[in-house]
């Protein structure tokens, strides 16, 4: 079945800094990666997603990149500010069929210091 | 429109005793998935259920745990004789369509079991 990988488990960065959080599957079947938000006592936020038709999506100061080839993914989120202090978990899935599940990654608790 | 809802919020109880999570998804949602996460940890898929029909449980326990979504009212996810392993937050995600649509997650519910 599929595997999720995601580093690092915790990333700490000034105020205005970039950060980045990356992923790889195992399942080349897997054409869907979206990207959540934990904020603590909380239910996870979809922030982004993007499938496998497509390289790169940009939301504003988040983007997602995608290497098919290499089964594995990133977020990337520049200008970073403390109210995106928290644990994001990217996940993994095959689009269509009756598979419906999510393969999460383990997190990385991002902090940002101002 | 409201989001997804769970109730209740915390939920404890003593080894042995049952536990009744519900679940109600997004307006003109009918695809309905429960996760599970123990601290520090991802979400790991439990089931998928669309209305009066299990779709997947591949992730759910064989012994003691239940699912179910009927034609009125939430999805209920039912634990019988916990034990304290069992404490965990139980989130439930649901979308709009077959396989993978966007998932969209509840607030969760906090077991411990005592």
């Amino acid at each position: 079945g599929e595997n999720v990988e995601q580093h690092p488990s915790t990333l700490s960065v000034q105020e205005g800094d970039s950060a980045v959080i990356k992923c790889t599957y195992s399942d080349s079947a897997s054409n869907y990666f979206p990207w959540y938000k934990q904020e603590l006592g909380k239910g996870p936020q979809l922030i982004i997603d993007i499938r496998s038709n497509v390289g790169e999506k940009k939301d504003q100061r988040i983007a997602v990149t995608l290497n098919k080839t290499a089964k594995h993914f990133s977020l990337h989120i520049t200008e970073t500010q403390p109210e995106d202090s928290a644990v994001y978990f990217c996940a993994a899935s095959i689009e269509g069929g009756s598979q419906g599940n999510l393969i999460f990654g383990k997190g990385t608790k991002l902090s940002v210091k101002p | 429109n409201a989001g997804v809802m769970q109730n209740p919020r915390h939920l404890v109880r003593r080894r042995g005793q049952e536990a009744r999570l519900r679940c109600s998804p997004m307006k003109g949602h009918s695809h309905v998935y429960w996760y599970r996460q123990l601290p520090e940890e991802g979400l790991k898929f439990m089931v998928y259920l669309q209305k009066e029909n299990i779709i997947d449980e591949s992730g759910m326990p064989k012994e003691r745990f239940s699912a179910e979504f009927p034609k009125e009212g939430p999805s209920i996810l039912r634990i019988q004789q916990v034990v304290r392993g069992d404490s965990a937050a139980y989130f439930c995600a649901s979308s709009l369509g077959a396989g993978i649509d966007e998932q969209f997650f509840g607030p969760g519910t906090r077991l411990t079991v005592l």
